[in-house]
């Protein structure tokens, strides 16, 4: 079962990167990492998956190094709107045991 | 095209009482789950789905029970409420093994006292 460890709370200004990096230490060879992104009252929203390297959509950026351990979600020139909560979920396609730990409670100022 | 819609959004129990959540996708996905979420906290698992007919239990499935009997449903019963299962409960889906976003539905808001 992977683990995942993020910072409990992030404070940023509008037009700013945010990077929220996330510590997977016994991370499977099997695992992908994908980010959440949650409102108050909403459930969570799919916002990017990599297995290694880097991936980028429209919205995020993920980095992964080599190791696989961590992994960290940059969100470029973020606006009030980006305040939520980012989960790191870990997890191999099986489905099994898939677990977002506590999150990270980003919070943009003007 | 509605996504994953739960029912009810909101509702209070009576300690003792059961109920039952239904969670209906219209995206044809093999793969639900149920997830509880407690004030301030992430979600954890309680039970999934790899397909019609299938369920798995997750991370905290005591006290709850599921059913799959048809692909677009997935229902969660509390069969004797308990204080301690006052929570958020999400529903979710995705296509299966090799695509592993999940869609994620509104939430029903439970109340036990």
């Amino acid at each position: 079962l992977a683990k995942t460890t993020q910072p409990i709370s992030m404070d940023s200004y509008e037009g700013q990167e945010v990077n929220i990096t996330c510590s997977h230490n016994n991370i499977a060879t099997n695992d992908y990492i994908t980010w959440y992104q949650q409102f108050p009252s909403q459930g969570p929203r799919f916002i990017i998956q990599g297995y290694k390297t880097k991936v980028t959509n429209e919205v995020a950026s993920l980095f992964i190094p080599a190791d696989r351990k961590s992994s960290t979600l940059s969100l470029p020139r973020v606006s009030l709107s980006d305040t939520a909560v980012y989960y790191c979920l870990v997890g191999d396609n099986a489905g099994n045991m898939l677990t977002f730990g506590g999150g990270t409670r980003l919070m943009v100022k003007p | 095209n509605a996504g994953v819609t739960q029912t009810p959004k909101f509702r209070v129990l009576k300690t003792g009482q059961s109920m039952t959540l239904l969670c209906a996708q219209d995206m044809n996905h093999e793969y639900m789950y149920w997830y509880r979420q407690d004030p301030g906290m992430g979600l954890r698992l309680i039970h999934y789905s790899v397909g019609e007919g299938t369920t798995a239990k997750g991370e905290v499935p005591d006290g709850y029970n599921v059913s799959r009997l048809k692909k677009q449903n997935f229902l969660l019963g509390l069969e004797s409420a308990a204080p301690s299962q006052t929570s958020v409960y999400f529903c979710a889906s995705s296509l299966g093994l090799t695509n592993y976003e999940q869609y994620f539905g509104p939430g029903t808001r439970l109340t036990v006292t």
